[in-house]
């Protein structure tokens, strides 16, 4: 079946950068997707990629996918304190109407 | 108002009981999940729906069970719950009809098992 990782831990400084990765197996996804979680919350949608795209920039984030790895990252500019939560990273077929989750990686950014 | 509700917030209960927890949704959507949350292993899809007579199994439905009584609620049930099923559990809701497959969340039910 499908399968999504990440790396559990990240820390970093504020006004740093994080970046974030991801890498899935199945080569039929067609759309990868960021969420957010931030403490005692629901999964917030942050932004999405279609498979045919390698790049996706939005305000302070910016989405890279290399279908050829199956690799996925977020990438955060100018990182805040506000920025500290769990990001989960997903993947769905066209239509398939369901998606998997990564476990989710712990953002913790220092001021 | 939250678009996705969850009820109750928090739950503790004893091994071997019934309870239930509900999702209601105002956003008019057809589909509907149930997910479980434990720390390190993510969010695993316990049941979803597609619409009110569409109910479907995910990777770990065994233990539980679902009602879809309307297009705007969506209950899971545990009939004899025990400690395992302790976790953070989130309801969530989809638009069909579109090719990407952005979920809605609720703000989640905490469930102890004793």
């Amino acid at each position: 079946g499908e399968d999504v990782e990440q790396s559990l831990f990240l820390s970093v400084r504020e006004g740093d950068s994080s970046v974030i990765n991801c890498t899935y197996t199945d080569s039929s996804s067609t759309y990868l997707y960021w969420y957010k979680q931030e403490p005692g919350a629901g999964l917030q949608l942050l932004t999405y990629i279609f498979s045919n795209m390698d790049m996706k920039q939005d305000q302070r984030l910016t989405v890279l996918l290399n279908k050829k790895d199956k690799h996925l990252s977020l990438r955060i500019a100018d990182t805040q304190t506000g920025d500290s939560a769990i990001y989960f990273c997903a993947e769905s077929d066209t239509n398939a109407g369901k998606s998997t989750f990564g476990d989710g990686t712990t953002l913790t950014v220092k001021p | 108002d939250a678009d996705v509700t969850q009820t109750p917030r928090n739950r503790i209960t004893k091994t071997g009981k019934r309870i239930m927890l509900e999702c209601s949704q105002t956003k008019g959507h057809d589909r509907m999940y149930w997910y479980r949350q434990d720390p390190g292993l993510g969010l695993r899809l316990i049941y979803y729906s597609f619409d009110v007579k569409d109910i479907n199994k995910g990777e770990i439905s065994d233990g539980y069970s679902v009602s879809r009584q309307a297009q705007a609620k969506f209950s899971l049930s545990l009939e004899s719950a025990i400690p395992n099923q302790t976790a953070l559990y989130f309801c969530a809701t989809g638009l069909a009809g579109v090719d990407y497959n952005e979920q809605f969340f609720g703000p989640g039910t905490r469930l102890t098992v004793l």
